[in-house]
C-alpha cells in the first residue's frame, strides 16, 4: 500500500509567518501534488510536480511556493502566512503514467490567526 | 476553462435506496474520471474510476457510466448502507495537462437507517 504521510494533523500560525508543510510518499512515484479543500469549494490544485527540483503552478499559486528536493519529498511554503489561508491541505502523489488515480495523504488542517 | 461542476452538493436516502450524483466537465479531450470518497475525519479514497474508451464500470455496488457526448458522467450506487455515508468528489484529468485532476465541489450523501 502506498502511503502518503503528511508531517502535521493541526497546525496554528500566526499572521505573517513562514509556514512549512511536509508530504513524504513511499512508493517512488514521480508525482505530487497539493491542493487545498474549502467546503462548497471542493479541492483546488495548488502546485504540483513531475519530478525531483521541478514544478508547475495549479489553479491558486498565488501566496504559496513549493519545494522538491528529493522524489520522496514535497514541500509548500506559505511565505506569508494569511487568515485566508486557513483551510485543510492534502498532498497527493501518482505514478508517472498518465490516467491513474492519486493517493491522498491524511491532510494538515492549518489555522492562521 | 477547465471545470468539473458536480450536483447536488446535499443527498439523503433511505437505507436501501439508490444513490445518484452527477458531474459535467468541460474539455473533451479528458479521458480519466476517477470517484474518490471523503468519511468524516480521512483522506480521500479512490472508489472507482472509468477511461474514455468505456461507457460504464460496475464494482459490486457502485456504478460509474460517462457519457462523453454530452460531457458528463455519473456514479450510482444501490442498496446504499450507513457506512456509504461520506462526502464523494468526482474528477477530471485536464487538457492542458492530463497529469493533473481537476475535482467536482463534492456531495454530502447521507443515508439514514
Amino acid at each position: 500500500d502506498v502511503k502518503v504521510t503528511q508531517s502535521s494533523r493541526y497546525l496554528v500560525k500566526r499572521t505573517g509567518e513562514k509556514v512549512f508543510l511536509e508530504c513524504v510518499q513511499d512508493m517512488d512515484h514521480e508525482n505530487m501534488f497539493w491542493y487545498r479543500q474549502d467546503p462548497g469549494l471542493g479541492l483546488r490544485l495548488i502546485y504540483f510536480s513531475y519530478d525531483v527540483k521541478m514544478k508547475e503552478k495549479g489553479d491558486i499559486p498565488e501566496g504559496y511556493s513549493v519545494s522538491r528536493e528529493k522524489k520522496e519529498r514535497f514541500s509548500l511554503i506559505l511565505e506569508s502566512a494569511s487568515t485566508n489561508q486557513t483551510s485543510m491541505y492534502l498532498c497527493a502523489s501518482r505514478q508517472g503514467e498518465r490516467g491513474y488515480g492519486y493517493t491522498f495523504g491524511s491532510g494538515t488542517r492549518l489555522t492562521v490567526v | 476553462g477547465e471545470n468539473v461542476e458536480q450536483h447536488p452538493s446535499t443527498l439523503s436516502v433511505q437505507e436501501g435506496d439508490s444513490a445518484v450524483i452527477k458531474c459535467t466537465y468541460s474539455d473533451s479531450a479528458s479521458n480519466y474520471f476517477p470517484w474518490y470518497k471523503q468519511e468524516l475525519g480521512k483522506r480521500p479514497q479512490l472508489i472507482i474510476d472509468i477511461r474514455s474508451n468505456v461507457g460504464e464500470k460496475k464494482d459490486q455496488r457502485i456504478a460509474v457510466t460517462l457519457n462523453k457526448t454530452a460531457k458528463h458522467f455519473s456514479l450510482h450506487i444501490t442498496e446504499t448502507q450507513p457506512e456509504d455515508s461520506a462526502v464523494y468528489f468526482c474528477a477530471a484529468n485536464g487538457f492542458y495537462n492530463t497529469d493533473k485532476l481537476i475535482f467536482g465541489t463534492g456531495t454530502r450523501l447521507q443515508v439514514f437507517p
